[in-house]
């Protein structure tokens, strides 16, 4: 299957700090979504990116299909942003299946 | 829009016992629905594929005997875990495809095998 790398895994912040996630491929996909799993374990829709740049407040992500990466940019962290940021792409070819990063553990401290 | 229930949210039953956990696409039709099993400190395992009116497609080394999968209609999927044993004490998350290759997660029922 697919091999989805992300980086770093663990990321310690002070609140109002901005940060940069990573989230590298190793074949072409058919989409790609970055989702925020909170400290109860609900997986939260943040993008769904599989080209270009799309933004949502404070929030913003860059998918370069071709270079096979994506990055997710966090501006101003507040302590709810705390949690797993999680990067999963489809390669389109089994009714939607996702493959998975091991994610990255951000902790926001006040 | 894209909700995604899953009940119960939390369960704690005795080895040998069976449970049944639900997934529910609340405002949305999903034809596929996929089941997940998360452990501590790691990332998502897909256990399955279910479609709705046909069989569940499992991963490898999924026991399909013992997790059972029924999607019988458009906005219901059930795993039922039979004959539970402490070792199949995890978190299990279910999504639902909403068409256009998003996927949307439920909030996860945890499962206490005693």
């Amino acid at each position: 299957g697919i091999q989805v790398e992300q980086s770093p895994p663990d990321l310690i912040l002070q609140e109002g700090a901005n940060s940069t996630l990573r989230c590298n491929f190793s074949d072409s996909v058919n989409n790609l979504q970055w989702f925020h799993q909170n400290p109860w374990g609900q997986l939260i829709n943040l993008f769904y990116i599989p080209s270009g740049t799309k933004q949502n407040g404070r929030l913003s992500a860059t998918t370069v299909a071709t270079e096979r990466y994506s990055l997710l940019y966090i501006s101003s962290s507040q302590t709810t942003d705390s949690g797993v940021y999680f990067c999963a792409v489809d390669r389109g070819s089994t009714l939607g299946r996702l493959y998975f990063g091991r994610g990255t553990q951000l902790t926001v401290w006040p | 829009g894209a909700v995604v229930s899953q009940h119960p949210s939390r369960v704690i039953c005795k080895s040998g016992t069976s449970v049944k956990i639900e997934c529910r696409s609340l405002d949305f039709q999903a034809t596929t629905m996929f089941w997940y099993r998360q452990f501590p400190k790691q990332s998502l395992m897909l256990m399955a594929t279910s479609n709705e009116g046909s069989k569940a497609t499992y991963e490898q080394g999924v026991e399909k005997d013992k997790f059972l999968i029924n999607h019988a209609s458009l906005t219901l999927s059930t795993l039922t875990v039979t004959s539970a044993h402490p070792e199949d004490s995890s978190f299990y998350i279910c999504s639902a495809d909403r068409g256009f290759d998003e996927q949307y997660f439920g909030p996860g029922t945890r499962l206490t095998v005693t």
